[in-house]
């Protein structure tokens, strides 16, 4: 099992240009979730899924879309990319006893 | 999820146990104690939670205390490797936490 996978790594944006976080996960979990890590901070839920066809927001979700068309893909939006979203960006499955597995994470840079 | 109250840091000497204690004591009947930690700039890694119950698996274990407002994760025989961000979460749901600071732990030779 890969578990979950992220790309790209790394990306570097301009401010207003849009770009999609890739994410996905080969474990069959029902639930995904998003999260945002700012220098020194914890990580922040940005938006979650209970399922295919089902996205919820979570604490900071402005500036962001998800869908969730398939168990294993959950793909995160910037619509309009700003410098305030340059973060480390992770993104998890969570299995049935309760782990959460988090990906390596997305390195996002919005100048 | 319940607030959560850890250290800010944490030294421990490489082979000895290493306790971490997290307060919690608005936590709900419902809401399960989550400990995860982050090496570096990794993901964060699962390590173990518990409702009521102690636990332990391979990585460590959770003592809970009979009040449930507070708790404390043990790894047994620390290693350099353990150095690491270490989060207490007391939360109902595993797909929607709330990360807080967390205790860095630094382990040394």
């Amino acid at each position: 099992n890969a578990g979950v996978t992220q790309t790209p790594k790394f990306q570097v944006l301009k401010t207003g240009q849009s770009m999609t976080l890739q994410c996905a996960q080969d474990m069959n979990h029902e639930y995904m979730s998003w999260y945002r890590q700012d220098p020194g901070m914890g990580l922040r839920l940005i938006h979650y899924s209970v399922g295919a066809g089902i996205t919820d927001q979570g604490e900071v979700p402005n500036g962001y879309n998800v869908s969730r068309s398939t168990t294993e893909d959950f793909p995160l939006r910037l619509l309009s990319a700003a410098p305030s979203q340059t973060s480390v960006y992770f993104c998890a499955s969570s299995s049935p006893n309760n782990e959460q597995f988090f990906g390596p994470g997305t390195r996002l840079t919005v100048l | 999820d319940a607030k959560t109250t850890q250290p800010t840091s944490m030294d421990c000497a490489e082979g000895r146990a290493a306790n971490l204690p997290c307060n919690h004591s608005t936590i709900s009947g419902n809401e399960y104690v989550y400990w995860y930690r982050q090496i570096h700039s990794q993901g964060p890694q699962y390590i173990i939670h518990g409702l009521k119950n102690n636990e332990t698996n391979e990585m460590a274990s959770l003592i809970i205390t009979e009040d449930r407002k507070s708790s404390t994760l043990i790894l047994p025989h620390a290693t350099l490797r353990d150095t690491a961000v270490y989060y207490c979460i007391a939360g109902g749901s595993n797909y929607k936490l709330t990360f807080g600071k967390g205790t860095l732990l630094t382990v040394n030779p």
